[in-house]
């Protein structure tokens, strides 16, 4: 089993419509739950971090994490043509504990 | 310019050459980190370090070898290149462990 577990997607979407990406996980000794956007062919670029449950908002994207199901959402709100890309959730109990999902492909159609 | 960079982007080599991958960031970080990330696998961290000459195993360290006499510096190596590390090798770093950025990545071929 993985540890962590993301669809793949892909998810496509019209412009302006609410986005909403989603992981869940099996380890409950997770902590820090990261976003990270990744556009083809480049590295990942961090979005937002949460650090145990909770919400946590900037600008248009939000995350949320419930521990007690072991789910965490990205919400993207008024979405853009530019917010095509992949989006990787990332989890991590410690230094060398860091643990990706595979990545839910998006596509905004303007 | 600041910021975190890789070399080279792309690289072929053939099983049993050893290879060395180059990361270096300009900003500091303490931490520095090494993934690969394959189809239907995403990213897997291979070693990270957490400051100049601490260095630790990640998921999959197995094959790869790690240095960092330097902050700004932490170059991995595949001893004896073998298939199986066909791939694309992220190197990232940051102030802490959560707040990673990734550099451009190096796509590896081992034929």
């Amino acid at each position: 089993q993985k540890e962590v577990e993301q669809d793949p997607g892909p998810l496509s979407v019209p412009e302006g419509a609410i986005v909403s990406l989603n992981c869940t996980y099996s380890n409950s000794a997770f902590q820090y739950f990261m976003w990270y956007r990744q556009y083809s062919r480049k590295g990942p670029e961090l979005l937002m971090y949460t650090y145990s449950s909770g919400n946590k908002e900037d600008g248009r994207f939000t995350a949320q994490v419930d521990k007690s199901s072991k789910y965490i959402s990205l919400f993207i709100r008024d979405s853009q043509p530019s917010d095509s890309a992949t989006y990787l959730c990332a989890m991590s109990a410690g230094f060398n504990k860091f643990y990706f999902g595979s990545g839910t492909k998006l596509n905004v159609k303007p | 310019d600041a910021g975190i960079t890789q070399s080279p982007r792309y690289k072929i080599t053939e099983t049993g050459r050893q290879v060395t991958l180059m990361c270096h960031q300009t900003w500091s970080h303490s931490y520095m980190f090494w993934y690969r990330q394959d189809l239907g696998h995403g990213l897997r961290l291979i070693y990270y370090s957490a400051a100049a000459d601490i260095t630790d195993k990640g998921e999959v360290p197995d094959g790869y070898v790690v240095s960092r006499s330097k902050t700004e510096n932490f170059p991995l190596t595949l001893e004896s290149a073998t298939r199986s590390q066909t791939s694309v090798y992220f190197c990232a770093s940051g102030k802490t462990s959560h707040e990673q950025f990734f550099g451009p990545g190096t796509r590896l071929t081992v034929l």
